[in-house]
């Protein structure tokens, strides 16, 4: 069965600290991978998508995912975390190359620590 | 960059009652837009997938005479929650797509649904 996984329920890092967000994906094929951010009450943004290409994706807000097809991850990460990053971020796949039906894991809260 | 807007943000009714949800794409015409349930600490549940002047396609489980999709304009699509009861109770968020290829979803932001 195709399938996002995120690990972690919560992650809790320090202001100024390096983050990364765990997500690991079972999909067959090329899929694309996106990471998404939401904060309370409100819609999902759009933080980066993986197609092809460099494995290390640069997206907003100065996050970063690494796709590593040997191990099907694409952890989120940022060098130095602010307290504004605090959200709930969810991973999600389109397992048919389409930007169109995509299939979100269950998220992971993000504290970060002032 | 591109924007949804989704309105009402926040609604609260009687059971019974059949409330009307509507996701607009504001700067860019959205063939697709897809319609997405979130229970409270849980991730998007996908409920359809709605393309301009076609009938929506649901997602299995969901009953499409009691959620009513409707994508009349590339711009405008709306969701219609028939005779609502407390168990439709939740947050409902809307999604476009636009033409051409590698775009990602842009979400609104959300309706939250209380029905009492």
């Amino acid at each position: 069965a195709q399938s996002v996984a995120q690990p972690e329920d919560q992650v809790n890092v320090a202001e100024g600290n390096p983050l990364t967000v765990k997500c690991t994906y079972s999909v067959s094929g090329n899929p694309y991978l996106f990471w998404y951010v939401q904060y309370p009450n409100r819609g999902l943004q759009f933080l980066l998508k993986y197609i092809t290409g460099d494995n290390l994706v640069k997206g907003s807000y100065g996050f970063e995912a690494e796709f590593n097809k040997s191990q099907t991850s694409f952890h989120l990460k940022k060098p130095s975390a602010l307290v504004s990053d605090s959200a709930l971020y969810f991973c999600a796949v389109s397992p048919l190359n389409r930007d169109d039906k995509i299939i979100f894991g269950k998220g992971t809260r993000l504290h970060i620590l002032p | 960059g591109a924007v949804v807007s989704q309105h009402p943000s926040w609604v609260i009714c009687k059971s019974g009652t059949s409330v009307k949800i509507e996701c607009r794409s504001l700067d860019f015409q959205a063939t697709t837009m897809f319609w997405y349930r979130q229970f409270p600490k849980q991730s998007l549940m996908l409920m359809a997938t709605s393309n301009e002047g076609s009938k929506a396609t649901y997602e299995q489980g969901v009953e499409k005479d009691k959620f009513l999709i409707n994508h009349a304009s590339l711009t405008l699509s709306t969701l219609t929650v028939t005779s609502a009861h407390p168990e439709d109770s939740s947050f409902y968020i809307c999604s476009a797509l636009g033409a051409g290829g590698n775009q990602p979803q842009h979400f609104g932001d959300g309706t939250r649904l209380s029905i009492l």
